[in-house]
């Protein structure tokens, strides 16, 4: 039973466009999620969080929306660069310093 | 460095043999977590450390996986008699233990079991 999902496995975007990665969750006692890079052969990196009490963070160029009633994320970047392409998690997490469960991840590729 | 430093980078086994994973977290960070992630997968969580306490132990898949922490900063994850079914990158990630702080992931131990 997977509790965060990501179902596009992956994403290709035209460079200066905007990138939108979709998450979805089933447990409502989540109420805290955080996105994540991964390039190959490294560790995740930290990208931005959300607290359940809002429904937007922005970063630069990297903005999370929540819909809590609609049990969903998503992760916009704009305008997109070659960099940033990599596989991106979804992650939910339920109090303080609790595990967090991951999404399978999205591939995003960034073209020329 | 500054970040989550985990060795080996990369480690062979053959089936049945034990193995020990180390991995040294930020300095001054209170928790520590290990996760598994198998290809083409997210993360999952294994086990999770509060100093030298292990709070959760809940993902560990066997009682062949044993973690500790016993000086609450380095933590040695350790599998015995190795199947398979164990072959994972390994990822640590410390936090500073305050209300939402996020994770950071050390580059990980790739595991393959031959």
């Amino acid at each position: 039973d997977q509790q965060v999902k990501q179902n596009s496995p992956s994403l290709s975007v035209q460079e200066g466009r905007i990138s939108i990665l979709n998450c979805d969750y089933t447990n409502s006692m989540f109420d805290y999620f955080l996105w994540y890079k991964k390039y190959p052969a490294e560790g995740p990196t930290f990208l931005i969080s959300i607290s359940s009490i809002k429904d937007k963070n922005e970063d630069g160029r990297f903005t999370v929306f929540l819909n809590k009633s609609a049990k969903h994320l998503s992760l916009h970047i704009v305008p997109s660069q070659p960099g940033d392409s990599a596989v991106y998690f979804c992650a939910a997490g339920a109090g303080t310093a609790s595990k967090l469960t991951f999404g399978t991840g999205t591939r995003l590729q960034v073209t020329l | 460095g500054a970040g989550v430093s985990q060795s080996p980078r990369y480690k062979v086994a053959k089936r049945g043999q034990d193995v020990a994973l180390r991995c040294d977290p930020i300095s001054g960070h209170v928790s520590l977590f290990w996760y598994q992630q198998a290809l083409g997968q997210g993360p999952e969580f294994l086990t999770y450390f509060q100093n030298e306490a292990q709070l959760d132990k809940s993902g560990l898949p066997s009682d062949r996986f044993f973690a500790e922490r016993p000086e609450g900063s380095v933590s040695t994850l350790k599998i015995q008699r190795t199947q398979q079914e164990d072959s994972a990158v390994y990822l640590c990630a410390s936090e500073l233990g305050t209300a939402n702080s996020p994770l950071h992931f050390g580059n990980g131990t790739r595991l393959t079991v031959t």
